[in-house]
């Protein structure tokens, strides 16, 4: 079975640094997505980015940016610029067939003025 | 906007009763989830509903059902409530595809006393 593993269940950063958060997987496949959702305070949850198993280029999304590394089973997050909006639960995911859909245990993110 | 609706955010039950928790999606999503979140456990997936009728054990079904009659709507039932199923249950819901970006509800904040 797969499983996702975030390592880190706080991280906090000053506004306008960097952060950088941990997902490792574990599966089998070769074909599959990840993801990281964003889970502010109000509980809705979003998709910050996805990527690829197959594409090599690491996927990027404004301040947002991934470090995928397949071999490694390693796919973190890194936040540049950080702002107080950031501020949230940041859960990575792992897809593959039959789009069956499972998260990590999360890392709630604190952003300091 | 897609829109996936919870009936109620908020809900306290009696041990024993049979408890339904409704989920529905306005975007003719194929595919939809229930999860439960818990501190340090992260989400962790209930069932999973790739289509009409059809639907799949997630990593923890035991003690939970689901029914999906129709396609807009997936429910969660909880046969004999029992105070270890206090939790928040997020419903969810896709396209088709590895993909595709998960559209979350507000959740359901279920108190079993």
């Amino acid at each position: 079975a797969q499983t996702v593993t975030q390592s880190q269940p706080e991280m906090s950063v000053q506004e306008a640094e960097t952060v950088t958060l941990s997902c490792t997987y574990d599966t089998s496949e070769s074909d599959y997505y990840l993801f990281w959702y964003k889970q502010p305070p109000s509980r809705q949850m979003i998709l910050v980015i996805r990527q690829e198993a197959y594409k090599q280029q690491n996927a990027t999304e404004n301040r947002f940016s991934v470090n995928f590394q397949k071999a490694a089973k390693s796919f973190s997050l890194k936040i540049s610029d950080s702002q107080l909006g950031d501020a949230a639960m940041y859960f990575c995911a792992y897809r593959s067939a039959p789009d069956k859909l499972i998260f990590g245990t999360g890392t709630r993110l604190q952003v300091f003025p | 906007d897609v829109k996936v609706t919870q009936s109620s955010r908020y809900l306290v039950k009696r041990t024993g009763e049979k408890v339904f928790l409704e989920c529905v999606q306005d975007m003719d999503h194929e595919n939809m989830f229930w999860y439960r979140q818990d501190p340090g456990l992260g989400l962790r997936l209930i069932y999973f509903s790739y289509d009409v009728k059809m639907k799949e054990k997630g990593d923890i079904p035991e003690g939970y059902s689901v029914s999906r009659e129709k396609k807009e709507r997936f429910s969660l039932i909880l046969e004999s409530a029992s105070t270890n199923q206090t939790s928040m249950y997020l419903c969810a819901s896709s396209l088709r595809g590895r993909v595709t970006e998960a559209f979350f509800g507000q959740g359901t904040r279920l108190t079993v006393v």
